[in-house]
C-alpha cells in the first residue's frame, strides 16, 4: 500500500511569485484535503477535493486554488505569494469526503523571502 | 476563535510512567475526535480516535477518554516510552457538517529515559 507522497520537500520563493505543490493520495483514497501549518500552530484546513471538485474550503483567500486529477492526485496553487504564506503545507487523503482517519504526507516546507 | 484547545504546549514524563495529554473543544457539533502524533520532518500520523457515542477507546498503550458534558478529551499513554516523544495534535470534526478537521496547536511530549 502506497502512502501519501508530496513534492517538493522544500521550496524557496520570493514575494509575488506563484507556486504549485503536488500530492499523490494513498492508494484507494479518492479524497484529498490540504492544510497549512504555520510555526507553533496546528494544521489549518485550506480545502478539500473530491471527484475533481472543490468540496469545502477554509478561511483562505482565492489566491489559494487547487486541482484534483482523475487518478485522485492533487495540486495546490498559491498566487501572489506573501511572507505569511511561509509554512508547512500538508496533504491528507481519505476514503470519501467524510472518511476518517485522514492520512497525511510529510509536507512541503515553503519559505517566502 | 480557537475551537480546539491544547493548553499545555509541552509535557515531560519519565519512561514507564503515564503520559496524559489534554484537549478541550468549544463546538458542540463536533462528534468525532482524533489524535495524531508528529515527529520532526514528518507528517502527522494517526494514533487513535473516538466517536461522541463512546466515552473511551483503547488501542494497546493508548487510551482516549471523552467527556462530552465538559467538552474535554484526554489521551493516556501507559507505559510511556522514549519513542513516544513527539508533538501530539488533537483534532475534531462534525461528521454531519463540513468535512474539515479542526486541530489544536499541539503538545510536545518528551519521555525521558
Amino acid at each position: 500500500e502506497t502512502g501519501v507522497t508530496q513534492s517538493p520537500t522544500h521550496l524557496i520563493k520570493t514575494r509575488g511569485q506563484q507556486v504549485t505543490l503536488r500530492c499523490s493520495s494513498q492508494s484507494g483514497h479518492n479524497t484529498v484535503s490540504w492544510y497549512q501549518q504555520a510555526l507553533g500552530q496546528g494544521p489549518q484546513f485550506i480545502f478539500q477535493y473530491y471527484r475533481e471538485e472543490e468540496n469545502g474550503r477554509g478561511n483562505f483567500p482565492p489566491r489559494f486554488s487547487g486541482l484534483q486529477f482523475p487518478n485522485y492526485s492533487s495540486e495546490l496553487n498559491v498566487n501572489a505569494l506573501e511572507l505569511d504564506d511561509s509554512a508547512l503545507y500538508l496533504c491528507a487523503s481519505s476514503l470519501g469526503p467524510r472518511g476518517q482517519p485522514q492520512h497525511f504526507g510529510d509536507g512541503t516546507r515553503l519559505s517566502i523571502l | 476563535d480557537q475551537q480546539v484547545k491544547q493548553n499545555s504546549p509541552s509535557l515531560s514524563v519519565q519512561e514507564g510512567r503515564i503520559s496524559i495529554l489534554n484537549c478541550d473543544y468549544t463546538n458542540s457539533m463536533f462528534d468525532y475526535f482524533l489524535w495524531y502524533k508528529k515527529y520532526p520532518a514528518e507528517g502527522p500520523t494517526f494514533l487513535i480516535s473516538i466517536s461522541s457515542i463512546k466515552d473511551k477507546n483503547e488501542d494497546g498503550r493508548f487510551t482516549v477518554f471523552l467527556n462530552k458534558s465538559a467538552k474535554h478529551l484526554s489521551l493516556h499513554i501507559v507505559p510511556s516510552q522514549p519513542g513516544d516523544s513527539a508533538v501530539y495534535f488533537c483534532a475534531a470534526i462534525s461528521q454531519g457538517g463540513s468535512e474539515k478537521l479542526v486541530f489544536g496547536k499541539g503538545t510536545k511530549l518528551t519521555v525521558n529515559p
